[in-house]
């Protein structure tokens, strides 16, 4: 099974303070996602990465950026946290093509984020 | 651009109610269709999916049909329990993309 993990269940930071989200997946996945879920509007996706170092914006990537060195890792990083950032983060992995997935994302368990 | 509309909750059944959650989409081309659960304070998994047109997924007594003539994509379950309490995304991602879009997520609270 594709195990997708979260480096917190829970943070709490203050405004301000630089903050990084890690996310790691055991299947060897190319593609990435991080994707912000609020009541009403779904999941956004911020950013996603189809390769190592390679990074694209989603729909909202402002007041973030990214990091993937390696495969397995893909790191969301909030430059300067503000409290509209107070959001729950999900990280997503997604099979190569061909793999018999039909699409599926795989999540981890999120990262309930909060800004004072 | 490729969108899908579902129905506001929170729904709130009494064990054993039938359930049906509305999915619409917009899409060009021939996207795959995805019902996505989210138990509390839990991620996202799969529940079902549907690749093509008439296709039904199935799965924990779920259904849903590809329906291309109304782009729609409606979840059911003939007799819903307290443990399907939680949050149900529609989605759907185009052919050949691996971009999924998700609708805004349907609350469902079931009473015992």
């Amino acid at each position: 099974d594709v195990k997708v993990t979260q480096s917190s269940r829970y943070l709490v930071k203050r405004t301000g303070e630089k903050v990084f989200l890690e996310c790691v997946q055991d299947m060897d996945h190319e593609n990435m996602f991080w994707y912000r879920q609020d009541p009403g509007l779904g999941l956004r996706l911020i950013y996603f990465s189809y390769d190592v170092k390679m990074k694209e914006k989603g729909d909202i990537p402002e007041g973030y950026s990214v990091s993937r060195e390696k495969k397995e890792r893909f790191s969301l990083i909030l430059e300067s946290a503000s409290t509209n950032q107070t959001s729950m983060y999900l990280c997503a992995s997604y099979p190569p093509s061909g793999s018999g997935s039909y699409n599926e994302q795989f999540f981890g368990p999120g990262t309930r984020l909060t800004v004072l | 651009g490729d969108s899908v509309t579902q129905m506001e909750g929170p729904v709130t059944l009494s064990e054993e109610a039938f359930l049906t959650i509305n999915c619409t989409y917009t899409a060009t081309g021939y996207p795959s269709l995805f019902w996505y659960v989210q138990y509390p304070g839990e991620g996202l998994q799969l529940l079902l999916k549907a690749t093509k047109a008439d296709d039904k997924g199935s799965n924990k007594g779920f259904e849903a049909t590809y329906r291309k003539e109304t782009t729609s994509f409606h979840l059911e379950k003939g007799s819903v329990q307290v443990s399907d309490s939680a949050v149900y995304f529609c989605a759907l991602s185009s052919t050949g993309g691996f971009k999924t879009i998700f609708g805004a997520g349907t609350r469902l609270f079931v009473k015992a």
